[in-house]
Order: structure tokens, then sequence, then C-alpha cells
């Protein structure tokens, strides 16, 4: 079973201030998605990388995935208050027909 | 709106008690998985269907936990007994996928969260 682990757990800053969150697996996986959560709903897709070195942008958002497909990164530029939420990465577990396998969550706190 | 539905949005209950939750997924989708999850984690995966079919369950499924998918539509979940570790957000997702070289993309519902007394 592959391990998914994201960093840091909690993230607080200023409206207006840049920030990345981090995601890790302990192996190679094929693709790699990324989700943002609010509080009392479901997870919502963002965008999915599958290609090594791969970099997605949606709007103020950046998606990266790694060269060797073991790790992914999310950077938001000029934070904004509607950001705030809980942003997981997941990954479709081989051979599993669609199977995700969640990190933990970076919890993201923009400020005013 | 033409989401994923899941009711009822909120539900307690007593130790013992049995508890049934519905998913409606989005029309057409022929996939529809079930997750778990607690505060401060990310979702755990607990089983999904293909059409009316059970495809896996995870070993976190235990036997008091039983879902069915009757005429490939919509989803229940049950959990009999209920115990106070059962207490969790239930997040059911559905998707449409022609083809397994193809990612799969899960919308997720609201959730319904769990509280066991």
């Amino acid at each position: 079973t592959q391990l998914l682990e994201q960093s840091p757990q909690f993230l607080s800053i200023q409206e207006g201030e840049n920030l990345t969150v981090y995601c890790n697996s302990s192996s190679v996986f094929s693709s790699l998605q990324w989700y943002r959560q609010e509080p009392g709903e479901g997870p919502v897709l963002l965008v999915t990388v599958v290609t090594g070195g791969e970099v997605k942008k949606l709007k103020r958002l950046t998606f990266q995935f790694g060269d060797a497909r073991k790790d992914s990164s999310l950077h938001i530029t000029a934070a904004q208050p509607g950001d705030t939420g809980l942003y997981l990465c997941a990954l479709e577990e081989t051979d599993s027909w669609g199977k995700l396998q969640f990190g933990a969550g970076t919890q993201v706190v923009v400020t005013p | 709106d033409t989401g994923v539905s899941q009711n009822p949005r909120h539900k307690i209950t007593k130790r013992g008690q049995n508890v049934t939750f519905r998913c409606d997924p989005i029309s057409e989708h022929n996939r529809l998985y079930w997750y778990r999850q607690t505060l401060g984690q990310g979702p755990e995966f607990l089983t999904y269907f293909q059409n009316e079919a059970q495809l896996e369950k995870s070993r976190l499924l235990s036997d008091r936990f039983s879902a069915e998918r009757p005429k490939g539509s919509f989803s229940t979940l049950e959990i009999q007994r209920t115990e106070q570790g059962d207490s969790a957000m239930y997040l059911c997702a559905s998707s449409f996928r022609p083809g397994r070289d193809i990612p799969d993309t899960q919308y997720f519902g609201p959730g319904t969260r769990l509280t066991v007394l």
C-alpha cells in the first residue's frame, strides 16, 4: 500500500501572501489528484496530474507533478480568504479501478 | 442541481441503534463509492459499486456495515449496532469511467455526519 504524506498539516497566512503545500508518496504513482474541502462539505476536485514534470495552472493555483512521479506541490499566489479549506491529495491505487487513497490534508486558513 | 446528494446531512443516534444513509449519484454515472472521514484525516475508502455490483470492500467495513445499490442507481449504507467509533463523516462519490487508462474523476456529495452518543 502506498503512503501519501502531506505537509504542512496546518498553514495560517495573511491575505495576499503566497503558500505552498506538498504531497509525497512512498512509491511512484500514475496520476494524482488535488481536492479542496470546505467545512461540512465533500471534497471538490481541483486538478488531475498525470505526466512527470507536468505543471498545471488554475487561476492563482499552480500544481506541479515531480519528475520522478512520487511527489506533487500546490502553490497559491496572493491567497484570498476564499482559498481557506482543507487541501487533499489523492492517488488511485494500482489495479483498483478507481479506489482513491487520500493524504491527511493540509488545513489552510487565509485571514483578511 | 444535478450533483451527488446525500441524506440525511446529519444523524445523531445512540450506541446500539441501526442507521441507514442514502446516496443519489449523478445520473448515468456507473460507479459509486463510499468513504469515511474522521476529524483531521482524509477520506478512507469503504466500498464501491459498478452499476449494481459491489466490486470491493475495505477491511474497514466490518460485518456491521452493509451497502447496496439496487438497480444501479441510488445506494444505501447501513450500520447496525452503532458504536461510538463509527462517528464520522460518510461521503459518497460517483463517476463515469469508460476505460481503465483514463484517470477517474469522482464527484463527491456533501456527506452525512454521524454522531454516536
